[in-house]
């Protein structure tokens, strides 16, 4: 079963705009990793933050944790036409699995 | 490029058949999970193999079936195969707890 939830389904900008991403989940976790994919492929690395850390930063990429209200957010500042793709999150919580929500799909628009 | 590797890309089934997947990680990596991806969907967990044993795994039916080689490599073994087995079906391996690497996925279509 999938975790976490991600907010909004779908987000279309303009190219140079910054773009917000929310994920909320139900458990405690270890930590809450971010990916992205683009059109049907494997999933790329993002970021993790680890469930002590509240906020880290990866250049353009900015992401939020809030383990009271178990929620993250992932920011992508100055977007790109080539930052067009979908962003998972996915939660860790030392069960030997990752579960990830249904995503965002982002489009920039140059 | 994340230096995991999985064969084929695409691959056509009738119901009923058997398949296998395979996939190839990185060197050093003990750790390997598989994941399944509905159109639309985010990947769901498998099972995940740790040093050729099981570690853990999801919500899925025992027609599915892994083996993890000492060479890095993996399978992932689904009989009886039903329409709602089409899908991309990810690898991803990993050094330890943390960051995984996926693969660019199989697609596997069920007819």
């Amino acid at each position: 079963s999938q975790q976490g939830e991600e907010d909004p389904q779908a987000l279309s900008i303009q190219e140079g705009e910054n773009a917000t991403m929310n994920c909320s989940y139900k458990t405690s976790i270890n930590n809450l990793q971010w990916y992205r994919q683009n059109s049907g492929r494997g999933l790329v690395h993002l970021i993790l933050i680890r469930s002590n850390e509240r906020e880290k930063h990866s250049g353009r990429l900015r992401v939020t944790l809030d383990t009271s209200k178990k929620s993250s957010s992932l920011l992508i500042t100055a977007s790109r036409a080539a930052d067009t793709a979908s962003y998972f999150c996915a939660t860790d919580d030392n069960n030997n699995d990752m579960r990830f929500g249904a995503g965002t799909r982002l489009t920039v628009k140059p | 490029e994340t230096g995991v590797t999985q064969s084929p890309t695409h691959l056509i089934k009738t119901r009923g058949q058997q398949v296998t997947l395979r996939c190839s990680s990185q060197s050093g990596h003990n750790t390997v999970s598989w994941y399944q991806q509905a159109l639309g969907q985010g990947p769901q967990f498998i099972f995940q193999y740790y040093r050729e044993e099981e570690n853990g795994r999801g919500n899925f039916p025992p027609r599915f079936s892994g083996l993890q080689f000492p060479n890095y490599s993996s399978e992932l073994n689904v009989n009886a195969l039903e329409l709602d087995d089409s899908a991309l079906y990810l690898c991803a391996s990993s050094p330890g707890a943390d960051e995984q690497y996926f693969g660019p996925g199989t697609r596997l279509t069920v007819t």
